[in-house]
């Protein structure tokens, strides 16, 4: 059974620096072709995918974020961590780990239930 | 960047309809068009891939087709548990791209 997880701050202030874990369970990130990203979605709004990482330490961001994202994995923990740096009220949003499936044409097959940040001071 | 815009943002149907969704990439794209539902306080679910592969567990009138730079989700014999969100996603060279979503309510 394939799950996800994530935790961390439910509160940041503007200009922090966020850091959420991904702690995932049914499968492996040493396992060629597997990967974990992150995807957020503002409250009432769109989704927006962030960053992903693969096995092989492959790393890719969103271009509009990618000067404050930073994505990494310990595969031996399971889990993925991504931070985000200086943060504003508009980052406030729920952020979603999930599992590409190469066979699904990297779809997302498998989604953490979200976590819910907020950046207010 | 690809971008993927969807339409109609809302929808209302009645139970029984068949209810067409429609995301258009801002270029042509390779087939890697994915769809999701999402209720609300949840986590988006996989219904197609590879724009007509139906994802294992998905009721069957849910269908995906389209090509190029314009694809559709058509739900058949809508039920009252079709209500949600709907996305489209591209994927191409290890980025994602979302549409904006199309709202569907049932009459």
């Amino acid at each position: 059974q394939i799950t996800l997880k994530e935790s961390g701050p439910t509160l940041v202030k503007p200009t922090q620096t966020l850091t959420l874990t991904c702690t995932f369970s049914g499968f492996s990130l040493s396992t060629s072709g597997v990967g974990v990203g992150w995807i957020r979605q503002p409250p009432g709004k769109a989704l927006e995918w962030l960053a992903f990482i693969f096995w092989n330490e492959d790393k890719s961001y969103s271009p509009s974020l990618m000067s404050r994202l930073t994505i990494t994995k310990d595969t031996s923990k399971n889990l993925v961590v991504l931070t985000m740096t200086n943060m504003d009220p508009v980052d406030t949003a729920t952020y979603f780990c999930a599992r590409p499936y190469f066979t699904s044409g990297l779809a997302w097959d498998y989604w953490g239930q979200g976590t819910l940040v907020t950046v207010s001071s | 960047d690809i971008q993927m815009t969807q339409f109609p943002s809302t929808l209302s149907a009645s139970v029984g309809d068949r209810v067409t969704i429609t995301c258009r990439a801002s270029q042509r794209t390779n087939s890697w068009l994915a769809w999701y539902q999402q209720k609300p306080g949840k986590a988006p679910k996989l219904l197609i891939y590879k724009v007509s592969s139906l994802e294992s567990g998905v009721p069957s009138r849910f269908g995906g087709s389209g090509s190029g730079s314009e694809f559709t989700l058509t739900i058949s014999n809508l039920q009252p548990d079709d209500f949600g969100t709907y996305y489209c996603q591209h994927y191409n060279s290890y980025s994602w791209t979302f549409g904006q979503g199309t709202k569907v309510e049932i009459k």
